[in-house]
């Protein structure tokens, strides 16, 4: 079945540093994928998403490009701020196809990031 | 506008007592998930509807869980019995999947954090 994985937390960098944290999937098909954040006692929040392959999502600095050859969505931001401390979460959606089903997305199972000043 | 509410932010219970939470989906959305987060366990899918349909139950832990969707704009979660290992997170969420206007994000409320003692 689809599936993604993500980088193992937590994650602990200094603020200005440069931030990557991997993500994989496994889907039949041609699904979008999406990142998200949860900030401390919140809710997920959409932080950027590609539906085609090559595509580069990008918000708040942070960019994540789809590569098909490679199955990942890695995220990444040049220079991160203590703001940025959250769990990311990559996520897929099962099919574009329109079917009931494609609207049900998988997630991995989030990595937490703290930045220090 | 507004975004998917929920209700209440925060209950503790007692074991054994029944546990009703509440959601309002984004108006005009289609899809409704209910997820549960725990330390252990990450984010799980409990459920989902698309039209006030239950479309995949499969998530639900168990017979102590049901959720209904008696209109567009509501949908309720309940336990009965609650357990303490029910403590978590819950958090509702909608979305679109009108054809040829999906996106497939989801958009999450601000969860209703469950403590049963």
């Amino acid at each position: 079945g689809n599936s993604v994985t993500q980088m193992e937390g937590p994650v602990t960098l200094s603020e200005e540093a440069f931030l990557t944290i991997n993500c994989t999937y496994t889907a039949t098909g041609y699904p979008s994928l999406f990142w998200y954040v949860q900030y401390p006692g919140e809710g997920l929040q959409l932080l950027l998403k590609a539906t085609k392959a090559d595509d580069k999502g990008s918000n708040k600095g942070f960019e994540a490009t789809y590569r098909k050859e490679t199955t990942s969505f890695h995220l990444e931001k040049g220079s991160v701020q203590v703001s940025d401390s959250a769990v990311y979460f990559c996520a897929l959606s099962q099919s574009p196809s329109g079917l009931q089903g494609a609207q049900k997305l998988v997630f991995g199972q989030g990595t937490r990031l703290t930045i220090n000043p | 506008d507004a975004g998917v509410i929920q209700s209440p932010r925060h209950e503790v219970t007692e074991m054994g007592q029944e546990v009703t939470l509440r959601c309002k989906p984004i108006s005009g959305h289609d899809y409704l998930f209910w997820y549960r987060q725990t330390m252990m366990r990450g984010l799980e899918l409990l459920i989902y509807f698309n039209n006030n349909v239950p479309i995949d139950d499969s998530g639900m832990p168990e017979d102590r869980f049901s959720a209904k969707m008696p209109n567009a704009s509501f949908s309720t979660l309940k336990i009965q019995p609650s357990e303490p290992r029910d403590s978590a997170v819950y958090f509702c969420a909608s979305s679109s999947g009108l054809a040829g206007r999906s996106t497939y994000e989801q958009y999450f409320g601000p969860g209703t954090r469950l403590t049963v003692t």
